[in-house]
């Protein structure tokens, strides 16, 4: 069992819409959680981390985790064509650097126009 | 603020050579540096943490002998592919962790090699 699982999409939706993306993780270890942005051929740019449970608004992204559930989740509100791209959620252990990132293996995101 | 350059971005290298690939933090001190494989259409996996000074640490499965990491100072880290072949091929990406009061790692743009 993969310990970070994303559904790979591509997930379509019309400009403007509410996307909500989510990810579920299987190490209890986990407190810290992150998701990256990803355009094709470049590296991973951090959207937004959140420490334990609870939400975390910035702009137009909302990121939420469940540790109960083990469920992890971002919202893009607005949702505009230059968010067309892959998003990575990630778990870690620790926090400080002190190990590296558990990436799910992203979901491909379209924006219609 | 957090920026992480790596050289070069794209690198074709015939088998059995070595290739060095150089990750920076350019704004910022890193103790913690991360190297990273993508496979197309597969996630990022950790390969080893690089620490300033000290051995790196490979995770299960990749070859130390064969990956060779040195964390020469606080803004650089190079990983070395040594004697490549094909199946080496990968987007190899660094991270560089910014030891702030939030646990934020910021990536490098990536290093496309291509082992002919």
């Amino acid at each position: 069992q993969k310990e970070v699982e994303q559904d790979p999409g591509p997930l379509s939706v019309p400009e403007g819409a509410i996307v909500s993306l989510n990810c579920t993780y299987s190490n209890s270890a986990f407190q810290y959680f992150m998701w990256y942005r990803q355009y094709s051929r470049k590296g991973p740019e951090l959207l937004m981390y959140t420490y334990s449970s609870g939400n975390k608004e910035d702009g137009r992204f909302t990121a939420q985790v469940d540790k109960s559930s083990k469920y992890i989740s971002l919202f893009i509100r607005d949702s505009q064509p230059s968010d067309s791209a892959t998003y990575l959620c990630a778990g870690s252990a620790t926090g400080g650097g002190a190990d590296g990132l558990t990436f799910g293996k992203g979901t491909h995101l379209i924006i219609q126009p | 603020g957090a920026v992480v350059s790596q050289h070069p971005s794209r690198v074709i290298c015939k088998s059995g050579t070595s290739v060095k690939i150089e990750c920076r933090s350019l704004d910022f001190q890193a103790t913690t540096m991360f190297w990273y494989r993508q496979f197309p259409k597969q996630s990022l996996m950790l390969m080893a943490t690089s620490n300033e000074g000290s051995k790196a640490t490979y995770e299960q499965g990749v070859e130390k002998d064969k990956f060779l990491i040195n964390h020469a100072s606080l803004t650089l880290s190079t990983l070395t592919v040594t004697s490549a072949h094909p199946e080496d091929s990968s987007f190899y990406i660094c991270s560089a962790d910014t030891a702030g009061p939030n646990y934020e790692q910021y990536f490098g743009p990536g290093t496309r090699l291509t082992v002919t």
